[in-house]
């Protein structure tokens, strides 16, 4: 199936640091989704973005539809042991009748105290 | 909290035997997923609803089976266990009040198939 390209896969930091990881596709989105997922937990959405160039945030976390429709990038400030997690990129295709989402990977983030 | 929960939240089963795994909404969502989560596949779609009687398949259908008799409830049902069906399965629910995209989920079911 079709996924979409997520980086970094992991990642390591300390406490205090910012963080930036993005999504990209060959598709045309019409919604980008950000979500955390905790260890044994589902995963728990953070941020929803509608239209083209909309930046939007949620406390320290800020994320990005990119221009041309095809990426989003999610970036963290301040990064605290709480944000350890694997956030998930998804988007919703251009298309009438789907009610499907294309999911990324996954990167994965540790933090340092 | 969206008004979700999976049961069971633990299984163990043996190949060959039948499973079936609920998920419950009080949120009133049109669409209802099932995915499965392995390690370095990320979540994958099994099937979804988009109303009760309505359902499609999804990318990683074969071996399962699902039914939506009430808005309230999506079965998940593995008619003949599998080892490589053992993994951790996410109900997520949305379009409430009109689709959005926005998928919300459940704690999950870890389901193992000896």
């Amino acid at each position: 199936g079709q996924q979409l390209n997520q980086s970094p896969q992991s990642m390591f930091i300390q406490e205090g640091e910012d963080v930036s990881m993005n999504c990209t596709s060959s598709s045309i989105f019409n919604t980008w989704l950000w979500y955390k997922q905790d260890p044994g937990e589902g995963p728990v959405l953070l941020i929803a973005l509608y239209k083209a160039g909309e930046l939007t945030s949620n406390g320290r976390l800020t994320a990005q539809f990119g221009i041309t429709r095809k990426d989003s990038f999610l970036n963290i400030s301040a990064s605290i042991p709480s944000d350890v997690g694997i956030y998930f990129c998804a988007g919703q295709l251009v298309s009438g009748n789907n009610r499907k989402l294309i999911w990324g990977l996954g990167t994965s983030l540790a933090v340092n105290p | 909290d969206a008004g979700i929960t999976q049961s069971p939240r633990h299984k163990v089963t043996e190949t060959g035997t039948p499973v079936t795994l609920r998920c419950h909404q009080t949120e009133n969502h049109r669409y209802m997923y099932w995915y499965r989560q392995d390690p370095g596949h990320g979540l994958r779609l099994i099937h979804y609803s988009y109303g009760v009687k309505d359902t499609d398949k999804g990318e990683v259908s074969d071996g399962y089976s699902v039914s939506r008799s009430k808005t309230e409830d999506f079965l998940l049902t593995l008619e003949s266990a599998t080892s490589s069906q053992t993994s951790v399965y996410f109900c997520a629910i949305s379009g409430k009040g009109g689709y959005t995209g926005e998928q919300f989920f459940g704690p999950g079911t870890r389901l193992t198939v000896l």
